[in-house]
Parts: C-alpha cells; sequence; structure tokens
C-alpha cells in the first residue's frame, strides 16, 4: 500500500475484554513501532521490532500488552483484559533500516475507548 | 539507552515571531535527530532532520541547529503562522536504523 495501514480506526470495547490492533507497515520497511497517545499527550513508546531481530518489548506497561510481528511484516497489538485507562490512540510507524536512520511513517491510529 | 528531554512543552507566540524548541539528548552514539509535526487529530509527520555531520539545516521558514560537544539541538521556527500551531516532537538515534527516541513533546499556539 501506499502508506501504514492500521485498523481498526476505532474500537469500543467493555472493560475486562481482549483487543487486537492491526498494523499493515510499508512494503519492504524492516522497523516498525507502536506508540500509545493518550489525549493532549506525548507518544508513548510501547514495542519496537527491527528484522529478524528480537523485538525491543521496554516499553510495555504491563503484561496484558503484547505485540507479534509476522514475516517480518503485519504486527498486532494485543492488549488482554483491557481497562479504562488503556483508552488512547494506537499508533503504528514503520521506516526502512538502511546504512543511515530513515524517516518514520505513522498510520492514523486505533483509537481505543475501553468503558 | 537514549533519553530524550525536551522544553518547552507549551510555547504560545504572536503571528510573525519566532518559535524555538530545544532537546537534550544523553547518547554521545546518536547521529541522527529529526523532528515530527502533528497537527490536531493527525498523525505526526517528519518536517526536518539533521545528522551529526552537520551543524545547521534550513528550509524555509524552518531550521534545525546541533551541538553534538553540548548534546542538544533546536528546531527554530521564524514568521510563525497559524497554520504552524500543532505539537512538535523531537527525536536522535544511533547510526544505521536504530531505534529513534522521541521527546516529550511541545504544543506550539500561534496566535492571530
Amino acid at each position: 500500500g501506499a502508506g501504514v495501514s492500521q485498523s481498526p480506526s476505532n474500537k469500543v470495547t467493555e472493560k475486562g475484554k481482549d483487543v487486537e490492533l492491526r498494523c499493515d507497515p510499508i512494503s519492504g520497511h524492516t522497523a516498525l513501532y507502536w506508540y500509545r497517545q493518550s489525549l493532549g499527550q506525548g507518544l508513548e513508546f510501547l514495542i519496537y521490532f527491527q528484522g529478524n531481530s528480537a523485538p525491543d518489548k521496554s516499553g510495555l506497561p504491563s503484561d496484558r500488552f503484547s505485540a507479534e510481528r509476522t514475516g517480518g511484516s503485519v504486527s498486532t497489538l494485543t492488549i488482554q483484559r483491557t481497562q479504562q485507562e488503556d483508552s488512547a490512540v494506537y499508533l503504528c510507524a514503520s521506516s526502512f533500516k538502511g546504512r543511515d536512520t530513515g524517516e518514520l511513517f505513522f498510520g492514523e491510529g486505533s483509537r481505543l475507548t475501553v468503558l | 539507552g537514549e533519553n530524550v528531554e525536551q522544553h518547552p512543552s507549551t510555547l504560545s507566540v504572536q503571528e510573525g515571531d519566532s518559535a524555538v524548541i530545544k532537546c537534550t539528548y544523553s547518547d554521545s552514539a546518536s547521529n541522527y535527530f529529526p523532528w515530527y509535526k502533528q497537527e490536531l487529530g493527525k498523525r505526526p509527520q517528519l518536517i526536518i532532520d539533521i545528522r551529526s555531520n552537520v551543524g545547521e539545516k534550513k528550509d524555509q521558514r524552518i531550521a534545525v541547529t546541533l551541538n553534538k560537544t553540548a548534546k542538544h539541538f533546536s528546531l527554530h521556527i521564524t514568521e510563525t503562522q497559524p497554520e504552524d500551531s500543532a505539537v512538535y516532537f523531537c527525536a536522535a538515534s544511533r547510526p544505521a536504523g536504530n531505534m529513534l527516541t522521541f521527546g516529550g513533546g511541545t504544543r506550539l499556539m500561534v496566535k492571530p
């Protein structure tokens, strides 16, 4: 595709339910990031995938959060037993790892609301 | 790991004035410093970046400066316009596509 695609764009769920958020990066991009952004706040780093290397999970806020990246392409962020404080916009971004660090391209985000 | 501090968190200027946003970083091996702009309800987008082999880069009304010795870099916007109102994020990373670390963001408001 032309850009980073995220789905769903909006998700409303009840407290305690599990949710899955999907990110389809730009074709050929080896790096993929997940960020969380609460209203009016900054970019909270969650997890970073780079090629076949072990992901950097240092930003995941609790063990209810996990992410996978299958085949070096599509990624899924899973939040188990959602809590109201999980409500935020979840942004995915991808970049190409070459000799130099490249531009990060962000998706439109998935807005999660936990009731 | 890298730590990026950004100041101020909010900045209000009159249209036509200049705005300066400053960032410091901790990892002396970092050599790539991009700036992203996020308009209300939109995704962050790259507006300018600088690598450590130069001290300054300009693109029309925006410029970035880098002081590697002091480990700080700044974004300068001249002749500000209402459409410059947004949140600006600085970031830093090591060479060869290493992970980008973002600052906390600066909300810039340009008053007409």
